[in-house]
């Protein structure tokens, strides 16, 4: 099975900041990548598919980007909704997710 | 709109059956493209995709429970189900049922999710 490494896994950021989170996969996943948002006690909410588009109703200060075994989830200017864990998700082969990054606020 | 909502037995014993069933509404399992996948969330920790079922009643299985996993559908009801025999204290977990869709190739995700039903094993 494909691994994903997301790094860091405890992320503490200030409103405003710019926001980088990474997902690494154990190999080329060809940007067959999504990423979702998960708040505490709920379900997890789909922000990114196939790497850098954006799902309907998202904001658009969410952006994702890479290619290869590489991956990025940004957050141009955080807020405090953003608080929340974040997953990586390939589907090259089947679904696997990372282990996720928490956001929180400094 | 659409929704999703898992609902299981809440708590059983090891080396039981556990079913659970996805009701879902807003969109059909008979219509080309969409499928429904189960995920599975041990309480703190990150998620385990477990099964998926397609509108052609194509299904698909994580290989390292493959053996313990029976997933299939009612159409008519909008309905899909999950089985998983044999359960121990891991499988332990929130589940969630959600949509898998696309808007054509390469894309797929799930972009509906249910609210996910716990379900405890304990002896």
């Amino acid at each position: 099975d494909i691994q994903m490494t997301q790094s860091p896994s405890l992320l503490s950021a200030s409103v405003g900041d710019r926001v980088t989170l990474s997902c690494k996969a154990s190999q080329n996943i060809y940007k067959y990548l999504n990423w979702y948002q998960q708040k505490l006690g709920e379900a997890p909410k789909l922000l990114i598919y196939y790497t850098n588009s954006l799902q309907t109703g998202i904001p658009s200060r969410f952006s994702g980007s890479g290619s290869g075994t590489d991956y990025t989830l940004t957050i141009s200017s955080l807020q405090p909704e953003d608080v929340a864990t974040y997953f990586c998700q390939q589907y090259n082969s089947w679904p696997t997710f990372g282990a996720g990054t928490k956001l929180e606020l400094k | 709109q659409v929704t999703l909502k898992e609902s299981g037995p809440g708590i059983l014993q090891p080396s039981q059956t556990l079913s659970l069933t996805c009701t879902f509404s807003g969109f059909s399992l008979s219509t080309y493209g969409m499928g429904v996948g189960w995920i599975r969330q041990p309480s703190g920790k990150g998620l385990e995709w477990l099964a998926n079922i397609w509108w052609d009643d194509d299904k698909y299985y994580n290989p390292s429970l493959k053996n313990r996993l029976t997933i299939s559908k009612d159409t008519s009801n909008n309905q899909a189900f999950l089985k998983i025999t044999n359960v121990d204290t891991a499988d332990t977990a929130t589940y969630y049922c959600a949509r898998r869709g696309t808007t054509g190739i390469p894309t797929d995700y799930f972009d509906y999710w249910g609210q996910g039903v716990m379900v405890t094993v304990s002896s």
